[in-house]
């Protein structure tokens, strides 16, 4: 079974652009979580989704937005691009979200230079 | 949400067991205590997570103590694949894993 797939894999962005970074959950998980990981520290909460639904959010500007779509993938879109937005972005999947373990892809690695 | 305090960092030689210690004092009754390890440069790895009982599975076990201000994830055989920063998340049903800064266990040879 293929497990939480994002994409791309590595990203090079220009301060004041947008981008947009991609997330497929496990098969039959309904909750998608994303998280940004500065080096050096632990992730931080962003969003949350559950059936299409945000269930969550972390203390994040308005620039950073997402969505789900009805096959439970995701998108975390990230407007007017500073350099602190460097960072590796994870999305995590779930079956319900709640008390459940999440299962993690291998993150996109985003530089803004 | 409860705080977690870990040590930055511990070794441990490879085939004895590893011993991770986590502080949440301020844990509340309806939260769960979760394990997440992440290896260099890849996504974290869920390992376990419990409420009041102690827990095993086939990566580790989690001894809660009986005041829950304090628990212990135990690798009983650590291999070099088990070098990774370990984080102790409480979890209550608001579903937001919030991350310390975990402890670096390194498993040295």
């Amino acid at each position: 079974d293929a497990g939480v797939t994002q994409s791309p894999t590595h990203l090079i962005k220009t301060r004041g652009q947008q981008v947009t970074l991609r997330c497929s959950p496990i098969s039959g998980h309904k909750s998608v979580s994303w998280y940004q990981q500065v080096l050096g520290q632990g992730p931080q909460f962003i969003f949350q989704y559950y059936e299409k639904e945000e269930r969550g959010r972390g203390n994040f500007p308005d620039r950073f937005s997402a969505r789900q779509f009805p096959n439970y993938s995701s998108e975390l879109n990230v407007n007017a691009l500073l350099l602190g937005d460097s960072a590796l972005y994870l999305c995590a999947s779930s079956l319900t979200g709640i008390n459940t373990e999440a299962f993690f892809g291998q993150g996109t690695r985003l530089t803004v230079v | 949400d409860a705080k977690t305090t870990q040590p930055p960092s511990m070794d441990c030689a490879e085939g004895r067991a590893a011993n991770l210690p986590c502080n949440h004092s301020t844990i509340s009754g309806n939260e769960y205590v979760y394990w997440y390890r992440q290896i260099h440069s890849q996504g974290p790895q869920y390992i376990i997570h419990g409420l009041k009982n102690n827990e095993t599975n086939e990566m580790a076990s989690l001894i809660i103590t009986e005041d829950r201000k304090s628990s212990t994830l135990i690798l009983p055989h650590a291999t070099l694949r088990d070098t990774a920063v370990y984080y102790c998340i409480p979890l209550e049903s608001n579903y937001q894993l919030i991350w310390g800064a975990g402890t670096k266990l390194i498993i040295k040879p």
